[in-house]
């Protein structure tokens, strides 16, 4: 069993809204952070927001008025909702574990391809 | 935001030969209470999602090939891959979390000479 597994819907039309979700198979769910991250075509990485098992959130500042996480610890999961999507946000999306304390990203889920389209 | 720069873009190295790759940030990712610096690579092979290879710019994850070795202070970082094999073709990535957001370098592609 991958220790992230994401799921949702990969096809969206401009102004819709996206819907991801991952469950966590690895490690106790309230000893880390929880990150989504995205990589748009030939493009890098960028970093979406995270939150913790208490659902304390932090977001990027660049995308925060559209994004929300949230977390359900009875199913050790959480979940990303990105609000009036655009081409802009065609990506690969990723949920990954992070440290506490420390930012880097391991393990990561498989990612979630994801199209805006009209 | 910091800005991670790496270079170069691309390089292609024989094999068993070294790959050097470097990353600078726009500002110092040390912090200086605990004299470490924020700083990881990440290994993205085609069609996978990306591998974190070093943490503290120089502590191997477990299970990373010793022939991975990362180095650097403050601004500038190399990521060191010795005796390069067939396996480490790859995209390679750096990462800052010294700063929020946390922030990645474009990507160097590693190929086969």
């Amino acid at each position: 069993q991958e220790p992230l597994q994401q799921w949702g819907a990969g096809l969206l039309k401009p102004s819709e809204t996206l819907s991801l979700y991952c469950a966590v198979y690895v490690g106790s769910f309230s000893d880390y952070y929880w990150s989504w991250i995205r990589q748009a075509p030939g493009k890098g990485l960028e970093w979406i927001g995270e939150i913790n098992h208490s659902g304390t959130a932090t977001y990027n500042p660049s995308l925060k008025s559209r994004v929300t996480i949230s977390v359900d610890t009875s199913k050790n999961q959480f979940s990303l909702i990105l609000t009036s999507v655009s081409a802009a946000d065609t990506a690969v999306y990723y949920c990954a574990r992070q440290q506490l304390l420390s930012r880097w990203f391991h393990p990561w889920g498989h990612g979630v391809r994801v199209t805006v389209s009209s | 935001d910091i800005a991670m720069t790496q270079s170069p873009d691309s390089l292609a190295v024989s094999l068993g030969e070294r790959a050097t790759i470097n990353c600078k940030s726009s500002q110092t990712i040390l912090y200086s209470s605990n004299n470490k610096n924020y700083l990881a690579w990440y290994q993205q092979k085609a069609g996978q999602p990306p591998k974190l290879l070093i943490y503290w710019a120089s502590t191997r994850e477990s299970g990373v090939p010793d022939r991975f070795s990362g180095s650097g202070s403050e601004t500038d970082f190399t990521l060191t891959i010795t005796s390069l094999q067939a396996e480490d073709v790859a995209v390679y990535y750096c990462q800052q979390y010294y700063g929020t957001p946390p922030t990645f370098g474009q990507g160097t592609k590693v190929e086969i000479k």
